[in-house]
């Protein structure tokens, strides 16, 4: 496609579970972010990953978040032992490169996570 | 201290009626982003802005990077219109987006 695609778009999980979420960046965007956002609240900066460099981690709130990015495009996230305080929108973007002015990015549809 | 403020967090309109969102600033910035999140939460990139002006359709963003300040302005508003505006910023000083609260903005037949 020709967005940055995330899935799935909805995710009702059982507290306690785990849970995966995926995001599909713009073909040769070399970087991608993770965003959520809890009810009521702005969006929040969790990781962003730029090519091959170490992913700044920042923003991940406890150690049960984690993500990846295989071959420098899919990035999964996940998140452990899930908690209701983990209900979220999380929302997706990449960009061609991540710091040069002008640089364009484009942002995911995000997935709505509910833990019950 | 990087920060984003946006006002107002709340507006409601008469359709037709034209419509101003702002966002300020702390310091300098490579990339402004104007969002666009309708109430199932999904969310479009309106507009990407270093400088000046653009336009598309109804919609013009304008930012000025010395008062380092951005405004978004809706002509002509249709209850389409009805969403969140969220504004995007990536400083100068990092690589991740700060954003805005974002305003709520509801467009009355």
């Amino acid at each position: 496609g020709a967005g940055v695609s995330q899935s799935p778009s909805n995710k009702v999980t059982e507290k306690g579970k785990d849970v995966e979420l995926r995001c599909d960046p713009i073909s040769g965007h070399t970087a991608l972010y993770w965003y959520r956002q809890s009810l009521g609240q702005g969006l929040e900066f969790l990781i962003y990953f730029q090519g091959n460099s170490a992913p700044d981690k920042s923003g991940l709130p406890s150690d049960r978040f984690s993500a990846e990015r295989t071959g420098g495009s899919v990035s999964t996230l996940t998140i452990q032992r899930t908690q209701q305080e983990d209900s979220a929108v999380y929302l997706c973007a990449s960009s061609l490169v991540g710091r040069i002015m002008n640089t364009e990015a484009f942002f995911g549809q995000g997935t709505r996570l509910t833990v019950v | 201290k990087n920060e984003v403020e946006q006002s107002p967090q709340n507006l409601t309109a008469q359709e037709g009626e034209f419509i101003t969102i702002n966002c300020s600033y702390s310091v300098g910035i490579s990339a402004l982003h104007w969002l666009q999140q309708h109430p199932g939460g999904g969310i479009v990139s309106l507009f990407m802005l270093s400088s000046g002006k653009k336009k598309h359709g109804r919609l013009i963003a304008t930012i000025n990077i010395q008062e380092k300040h951005s405004s978004l302005h809706i002509t002509a508003s249709h209850p389409r219109d009805s969403a969140v505006y969220i504004c995007a910023v990536r400083f100068d000083t990092g690589n991740q987006f700060y954003f805005g609260t974002g305003t709520s903005l509801t467009v009355i037949p």
